[in-house]
């Protein structure tokens, strides 16, 4: 059974600051990884992609994987509060996605 | 260039009845995924089509059906409808070619089931 593990949260920073999300997955022959920010009732929406190991920065969205590790992560900086949303890691293993259960982000005005 | 379309947006049905769900994919996109998603179990796998041919499948009951017509369209099934079936239910598509590559997700369509 592949896993994919994030924190539910719910995780609350104030605005400007750095919100981290994290999310730790069982197989260690994944190849991609993937970011999805999900608003309340809405469906999820692609945010970030990254494939090897290191940093990969879009903006003020810097996801950052340890394939080692198994640990792949989600750096906020100067949080709005428009980025309060649910956000989920996808781990893609053997062709297939597999997705965390989220973690809900709040920035506090 | 359009998004993924779900119809319908919203549907009530009744135990035991069936339902049948449809997508279009983003133009060029051949294969179309399609997940389930509760509040307590998150994003479930139903199964994924290519070219018209399930190549993925997820552990669900029989209930759960799907198709890909030859324009990339799919439509997903589900008979005898259960209370736990009340859930969004997503379609995501992609290029397809490798089976990893970007998946974007349609609006869902929110069933309820009575």
């Amino acid at each position: 059974q592949k896993e994919v593990e994030q924190n539910s949260g719910p995780l609350s920073v104030p605005e400007g600051a750095i919100a981290s999300l994290n999310c730790t997955y069982s197989d260690r022959v994944s190849q991609s990884f993937f970011w999805y920010r999900q608003y309340s009732g809405k469906s999820p929406e692609l945010i970030m992609s990254i494939y090897s190991n290191g940093d990969k920065e879009d903006g003020r969205f810097t996801a950052q994987l340890n394939k080692a590790s198994q640990y792949v992560s989600l750096l906020i900086r100067d949080s709005q509060p428009s980025d309060s949303a649910t956000y989920l890691c996808a781990v893609v293993a053997g062709n297939q996605f597999y997705f965390g259960t989220g973690t809900s982000l709040t920035v506090i005005p | 260039k359009a998004g993924v379309t779900q119809t319908p947006r919203y549907l009530i049905k009744t135990r035991g009845q069936q339902v049948t769900l449809s997508c279009s994919p983003i133009s060029g996109h051949r294969s179309v995924s399609w997940y389930q998603q509760t509040p307590g179990q998150g994003l479930q796998f139903l199964f994924e089509y290519f070219s018209e041919t399930q190549r993925n499948k997820g552990n669900f009951p029989g209930r759960f059906s799907g198709r890909q017509f030859s324009n990339s369209r799919s439509e997903m099934n589900v008979s005898t409808l259960e209370l736990g079936d009340s859930a969004l239910y997503l379609c995501a598509s992609s290029l397809g070619f490798t089976g990893g590559e970007k998946l974007f997700f349609g609006s869902g369509t929110q069933l309820s089931v009575l």
